[in-house]
């Protein structure tokens, strides 16, 4: 299995652009979580997903934060409009009840 | 507001040394996991642990959780340049909340020849 992928791997913007980020999951995993990760603040889990239903949303930061996840082998985190302070390294895991939670390469987004 | 402390933050030791990360919290997990991550990927699990006052040993790491299932250590041994990196803890909640991890902001090691 390829492991799960994430695109693209780096973003540059500028302030106020919309920022979408995705993220493939590994095939026959059924829950999806997104992490940002901060040297402030850490890796913080943001959303996850149960077959493709948002289970917990209580750690995106604010409205500009959306994710969706239209069918179990896709899953979109998007920010709009996007600000400096959202300048971080984005994680996608994906894993099944038993098993580990196997984490992508990242998106390292960098708002100017 | 961090749950989980992880102390040192940082640690930078000699080849052959031996070293312990902390990982310390008022709640109760059901489980505790420990990671390394290296720059540019993302964190890979290690072990995870379930019981109060479990010890587990993969080779030259030894992992701890505390009785009352609040706090863990992580032991390695005769360390070598190869365990350079981020070690992060993660707790599992107890309540309804399988799968939703908190996690510490890591002890970052570094391991000099």
């Amino acid at each position: 299995d390829a492991g799960v992928i994430q695109s693209p791997r780096h973003e540059v913007t500028e302030m106020g652009q919309e920022v979408t980020l995705r993220c493939k999951p590994i095939s026959g995993h059924d829950y999806l979580f997104w992490y940002r990760q901060t040297m402030m603040r850490g890796l913080e889990l943001l959303i996850y997903f149960n077959n493709n239903v948002p289970i917990d949303d209580s750690g995106m930061p604010e409205d500009r934060f959306s994710a969706k996840m239209p069918n179990a082998s896709f899953s979109t985190l998007k920010i709009q409009p996007s600000e400096p302070r959202d300048s971080a390294v984005y994680f996608c895991a994906s894993t099944r009840p038993g098993d580990t939670q196997y984490f992508g390469p990242g998106t390292r987004l960098t708002v100017l | 507001t961090q749950l989980l402390e992880q102390s040192p933050q940082f640690l930078s030791i000699q080849e052959g040394e031996n070293l312990t990360v902390y990982c310390n919290s008022s709640s109760v997990f059901s489980s505790l996991q420990w990671y390394r991550q290296e720059p540019g990927e993302g964190p890979v699990l290690l072990v995870t642990v379930v019981t109060g006052g479990e010890v587990k040993k993969l080779k030259r790491l030894t992992f701890q959780f505390g009785d009352a299932r609040k706090d863990s250590s992580l032991h390695i041994t005769a360390a070598q340049p190869g365990d350079t990196g981020l070690y992060l803890c993660a707790g599992e909640g107890t309540t309804d909340s399988w799968g939703k991890f908190q996690f510490g902001a890591g002890t970052q090691v570094v391991v000099t020849p």
